[in-house]
């Protein structure tokens, strides 16, 4: 089966300015994913979706980051005004319901703010 | 909510020894715990897992046990070869079908030649 799908690999901003990254989970997987990933750390979970529905977003700091998944199958996230402590690798994954937190990751958007 | 605590940070083997890496939960409501592999440039990926209903559970040279009681939980990659040098994070979870995974710091694994 084809993977996580995530574009752009890599994006260079300057702070203040907005960006979006956009993920194509697994087909037919119902649960999505976005973590935050910062040099050196493990992943931190920003949002997850089940299907085109909000489960959990306590960690996304709302007052510029934005989620959506359109139809319940691909999602974008979205920065804006980007700061220097964005710069961290965005990673996308989903899972199947049938396969209970099983999840797969894309390769991850790298973003730099300058 | 859960917090995962991972060590050591970093670890150096010599090719063909074992290598350990341990994990501590906090919530008692997880019971799913996977281990991922990262290499350079890539995202996670799941190598094994285990869940609570099972102590231990070994998948050709990698094995993970799981201490419930004192919620600990382990990798062990024994004949280690160069390719297993990568990041390794270890998760918990409990486990359903909409259940957040929260993630360990990682440990940066290097095998010796």
């Amino acid at each position: 089966e084809a993977g996580v799908a995530q574009s752009p690999r890599y994006k260079i901003i300057e702070k203040r300015q907005s960006v979006a990254f956009w993920c194509n989970p697994i087909s037919g997987h119902a649960t999505l994913y976005w973590y935050q990933q910062i040099l050196g750390q493990g992943p931190k979970l920003l949002i997850q979706f089940q299907n085109n529905g909000v489960v959990d977003d306590s960690q996304l700091p709302k007052d510029r980051f934005s989620a959506e998944r359109l139809k319940g199958v691909d999602s974008t996230l979205k920065i804006q005004p980007a700061k220097l402590e964005d710069s961290a690798v965005y990673l996308c994954a989903s899972s199947s319901r049938d396969r209970g937190v099983e999840a797969f990751f894309g390769q991850g958007t790298r973003l730099t703010v300058v | 909510g859960e917090n995962v605590e991972q060590h050591p940070s970093t670890l150096s083997v010599q090719e063909g020894d074992s290598a350990v890496i341990k994990c501590t939960y906090s919530d008692s409501a997880s019971n799913y715990f996977p281990w991922y592999k990262q290499e350079l440039g890539k995202g996670p990926q799941l190598i094994i897992d285990i869940r609570s209903n099972v102590g231990e559970k070994k998948d050709q040279r990698i094995a993970v046990t799981l201490n419930k009681t004192a919620k600990h939980f382990s990798l062990h990659i024994t004949e280690t070869q160069p390719e297993d040098s990568a990041v390794y994070f270890c998760a918990a979870s409990p486990y359903s079908s909409a259940s957040k995974i929260i993630f360990g710091s990682g440990t940066r694994l290097s095998i010796r030649p």
